[in-house]
Protein backbone atom coordinates (compact mmCIF):
# COMPACT_ATOMS: atom_id res chain seq x y z
CA UNK A 1 0.00 0.00 0.00
CA UNK A 2 1.67 3.44 -1.09
CA UNK A 3 2.51 6.01 2.11
CA UNK A 4 3.77 9.21 2.84
CA UNK A 5 6.99 8.98 3.80
CA UNK A 6 9.39 11.62 5.94
CA UNK A 7 12.92 12.30 6.75
CA UNK A 8 14.81 12.65 9.05
CA UNK A 9 12.36 10.96 11.97
CA UNK A 10 14.30 12.98 14.34
CA UNK A 11 16.17 16.39 14.02
CA UNK A 12 17.89 18.59 16.57
CA UNK A 13 18.84 22.02 15.82
CA UNK A 14 20.66 24.91 17.54
CA UNK A 15 18.05 28.28 17.86
CA UNK A 16 18.41 30.42 14.46
CA UNK A 17 19.73 27.60 12.54
CA UNK A 18 17.46 26.69 9.11
CA UNK A 19 16.07 23.10 8.79
CA UNK A 20 14.83 21.24 6.32
CA UNK A 21 12.36 18.45 6.26
CA UNK A 22 11.94 16.10 3.48
CA UNK A 23 8.52 14.17 2.21
CA UNK A 24 7.85 12.44 -0.06
CA UNK A 25 4.00 11.97 -0.64
CA UNK A 26 1.87 9.44 -2.32
CA UNK A 27 3.04 9.36 -5.73
CA UNK A 28 -0.54 10.14 -7.90
CA UNK A 29 -1.16 12.68 -5.33
CA UNK A 30 -1.76 16.23 -6.25
CA UNK A 31 -2.12 18.51 -3.09
CA UNK A 32 0.33 18.16 0.18
CA UNK A 33 0.09 19.32 3.47
CA UNK A 34 2.38 20.86 6.15
CA UNK A 35 0.79 20.22 9.50
CA UNK A 36 2.59 20.01 13.77
CA UNK A 37 1.55 18.67 16.45
CA UNK A 38 3.36 20.51 19.53
CA UNK A 39 3.78 17.67 22.56
CA UNK A 40 0.70 16.92 23.89
CA UNK A 41 -1.40 19.16 21.86
CA UNK A 42 -3.37 19.08 18.70
CA UNK A 43 -2.58 19.61 15.11
CA UNK A 44 -2.49 22.58 13.46
CA UNK A 45 -2.77 22.89 9.40
CA UNK A 46 0.54 25.26 8.53
CA UNK A 47 0.21 25.16 4.46
CA UNK A 48 -1.22 23.31 1.53
CA UNK A 49 0.58 23.20 -1.63
CA UNK A 50 -0.94 22.68 -5.45
CA UNK A 51 0.24 22.71 -9.01
CA UNK A 52 3.44 24.27 -7.36
CA UNK A 53 2.17 27.10 -5.74
CA UNK A 54 0.46 27.46 -1.67
CA UNK A 55 -3.33 26.98 -1.59
CA UNK A 56 -3.51 28.16 1.84
CA UNK A 57 -1.43 28.66 4.55
CA UNK A 58 -2.24 29.69 8.54
CA UNK A 59 -1.08 32.16 10.36
CA UNK A 60 1.94 29.96 12.15
CA UNK A 61 2.97 29.77 8.40
CA UNK A 62 5.22 33.15 8.30
CA UNK A 63 7.86 34.43 6.93
CA UNK A 64 10.35 32.14 8.57
CA UNK A 65 8.30 29.03 6.59
CA UNK A 66 8.94 27.95 3.09
CA UNK A 67 7.48 24.79 1.11
CA UNK A 68 9.07 23.69 -2.56
CA UNK A 69 8.71 20.76 -4.38
CA UNK A 70 12.15 20.69 -5.65
CA UNK A 71 12.09 17.49 -8.30
CA UNK A 72 8.55 15.67 -8.98
CA UNK A 73 8.75 13.27 -5.94
CA UNK A 74 10.02 15.36 -2.93
CA UNK A 75 8.15 18.14 -0.83
CA UNK A 76 10.00 20.30 1.43
CA UNK A 77 9.59 22.36 4.52
CA UNK A 78 12.26 24.69 4.96
CA UNK A 79 12.18 26.75 8.48
CA UNK A 80 14.63 29.59 8.11
CA UNK A 81 16.03 30.52 11.41
CA UNK A 82 14.45 28.30 14.01
CA UNK A 83 13.09 29.60 17.55
CA UNK A 84 12.98 26.83 20.37
CA UNK A 85 8.52 27.43 20.30
CA UNK A 86 9.42 25.63 16.85
CA UNK A 87 10.23 22.49 18.44
CA UNK A 88 6.83 20.50 17.55
CA UNK A 89 6.48 16.93 15.49
CA UNK A 90 5.73 18.09 12.06
CA UNK A 91 3.49 16.00 9.61
CA UNK A 92 3.55 15.46 5.89
CA UNK A 93 0.37 14.91 4.51
CA UNK A 94 -1.22 14.34 0.65
CA UNK A 95 -4.52 14.00 -0.76
CA UNK A 96 -5.62 12.80 -4.34
CA UNK A 97 -8.33 15.87 -4.18
CA UNK A 98 -8.46 19.01 -2.09
CA UNK A 99 -10.51 18.09 0.69
CA UNK A 100 -10.44 14.34 0.65
CA UNK A 101 -9.01 12.44 2.53
CA UNK A 102 -5.02 13.31 3.50
CA UNK A 103 -2.75 10.45 3.95
CA UNK A 104 -0.44 11.14 6.95
CA UNK A 105 3.04 10.55 7.20
CA UNK A 106 5.22 9.36 10.45
CA UNK A 107 6.39 12.56 10.88
CA UNK A 108 9.93 14.16 11.87
CA UNK A 109 9.91 15.47 15.25
CA UNK A 110 11.86 18.43 15.77
CA UNK A 111 13.58 19.43 18.94
CA UNK A 112 15.08 23.47 18.79
CA UNK A 113 17.66 23.89 21.44
CA UNK B 1 -13.71 24.84 25.32
CA UNK B 2 -10.75 23.03 24.00
CA UNK B 3 -8.35 20.74 25.88
CA UNK B 4 -4.77 22.02 25.83
CA UNK B 5 -2.04 19.97 26.77
CA UNK B 6 -1.29 16.89 28.28
CA UNK B 7 -4.66 16.66 29.45
CA UNK B 8 -7.11 15.32 27.13
CA UNK B 9 -10.67 13.72 27.77
CA UNK B 10 -9.80 10.04 28.13
CA UNK B 11 -12.24 7.33 27.77
CA UNK B 12 -11.78 3.76 29.51
CA UNK B 13 -13.85 0.85 27.93
CA UNK B 14 -13.67 -2.92 28.32
CA UNK B 15 -12.62 -4.87 25.28
CA UNK B 16 -15.69 -5.84 23.31
CA UNK B 17 -18.07 -2.97 24.69
CA UNK B 18 -18.70 -0.25 22.04
CA UNK B 19 -16.87 3.01 22.20
CA UNK B 20 -18.35 6.41 21.53
CA UNK B 21 -16.25 9.37 20.98
CA UNK B 22 -17.64 12.61 20.47
CA UNK B 23 -16.44 15.90 18.87
CA UNK B 24 -17.57 19.50 18.68
CA UNK B 25 -16.77 21.47 15.76
CA UNK B 26 -16.90 24.78 15.55
CA UNK B 27 -17.45 26.29 12.11
CA UNK B 28 -21.53 25.63 10.84
CA UNK B 29 -19.84 26.24 6.94
CA UNK B 30 -17.79 23.03 7.76
CA UNK B 31 -19.00 20.45 5.02
CA UNK B 32 -16.65 17.93 5.40
CA UNK B 33 -15.27 15.92 8.52
CA UNK B 34 -12.89 13.25 9.17
CA UNK B 35 -11.76 11.17 12.22
CA UNK B 36 -8.66 10.04 12.33
CA UNK B 37 -7.02 7.88 14.88
CA UNK B 38 -3.37 8.65 16.51
CA UNK B 39 -1.01 6.02 17.87
CA UNK B 40 1.64 6.96 20.17
CA UNK B 41 4.89 8.27 17.88
CA UNK B 42 3.15 8.17 14.85
CA UNK B 43 1.34 10.17 12.65
CA UNK B 44 -2.35 10.62 12.33
CA UNK B 45 -4.61 7.66 10.53
CA UNK B 46 -7.84 8.50 8.48
CA UNK B 47 -10.72 6.13 9.96
CA UNK B 48 -13.78 7.33 8.45
CA UNK B 49 -14.90 10.44 6.77
CA UNK B 50 -18.64 12.47 6.05
CA UNK B 51 -20.05 15.21 4.17
CA UNK B 52 -22.24 17.89 5.67
CA UNK B 53 -25.09 16.45 3.45
CA UNK B 54 -25.09 12.95 5.51
CA UNK B 55 -26.43 12.48 9.07
CA UNK B 56 -25.13 9.30 9.01
CA UNK B 57 -22.00 6.71 7.80
CA UNK B 58 -20.61 3.32 8.38
CA UNK B 59 -17.58 2.01 8.28
CA UNK B 60 -15.90 -1.86 9.38
CA UNK B 61 -16.94 -1.80 13.26
CA UNK B 62 -17.14 1.91 13.26
CA UNK B 63 -20.08 4.65 12.15
CA UNK B 64 -20.06 8.39 12.09
CA UNK B 65 -22.84 10.47 13.23
CA UNK B 66 -23.29 14.29 12.28
CA UNK B 67 -25.75 17.16 13.72
CA UNK B 68 -25.36 19.82 12.02
CA UNK B 69 -27.79 21.61 14.39
CA UNK B 70 -25.56 21.52 17.22
CA UNK B 71 -22.42 21.18 15.50
CA UNK B 72 -21.82 17.78 16.51
CA UNK B 73 -19.60 14.68 15.54
CA UNK B 74 -19.49 11.15 17.36
CA UNK B 75 -17.46 8.34 16.33
CA UNK B 76 -18.58 4.77 17.83
CA UNK B 77 -16.56 1.95 17.50
CA UNK B 78 -17.97 -1.60 17.81
CA UNK B 79 -16.51 -4.22 20.23
CA UNK B 80 -13.83 -2.65 20.57
CA UNK B 81 -10.05 -4.22 21.01
CA UNK B 82 -7.05 -3.45 22.29
CA UNK B 83 -5.42 -2.40 19.33
CA UNK B 84 -8.32 0.42 19.67
CA UNK B 85 -6.18 1.90 22.23
CA UNK B 86 -5.12 5.13 20.71
CA UNK B 87 -6.06 9.02 20.29
CA UNK B 88 -8.84 9.84 18.60
CA UNK B 89 -9.45 13.58 16.93
CA UNK B 90 -12.38 15.09 14.29
CA UNK B 91 -10.87 17.17 11.67
CA UNK B 92 -13.77 19.88 9.94
CA UNK B 93 -12.91 21.61 6.39
CA UNK B 94 -14.40 24.49 4.98
CA UNK B 95 -13.06 25.81 1.58
CA UNK B 96 -10.46 28.74 2.23
CA UNK B 97 -9.82 27.03 6.44
CA UNK B 98 -8.30 23.32 4.90
CA UNK B 99 -8.89 21.26 8.00
CA UNK B 100 -9.09 22.34 11.40
CA UNK B 101 -8.47 19.53 14.30
CA UNK B 102 -9.94 19.11 17.50
CA UNK B 103 -8.18 18.50 20.49
CA UNK B 104 -8.35 14.44 20.52
CA UNK B 105 -9.87 11.65 23.28
CA UNK B 106 -7.43 9.07 24.33
CA UNK B 107 -9.75 5.42 24.36
CA UNK B 108 -8.11 3.36 27.27
CA UNK B 109 -9.41 -0.81 26.67
CA UNK B 110 -9.23 -2.37 29.54
CA UNK B 111 -8.80 -6.50 29.46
Amino acid sequence: EPEVTQTPSHQVTQMGQEVILRCVPISNHLYFYWYRQILGQKVEFLVSFYNNEISEKSEIFDDQFSVERPDGSNFTLKIRSTKLEDSAMYFCASSDWGGETQYFGPGTRLLVL
Amino acid sequence: GESVGLHLPTLSVQEGDNSIINCAYSNSASDYFIWYKQESGKGPQFIIDIRSNMDKRQGQRVTVLLNKTVKHLSLQIAATQPGDSAVYFCAEYNYGQNFVFGPGTRLSVLP
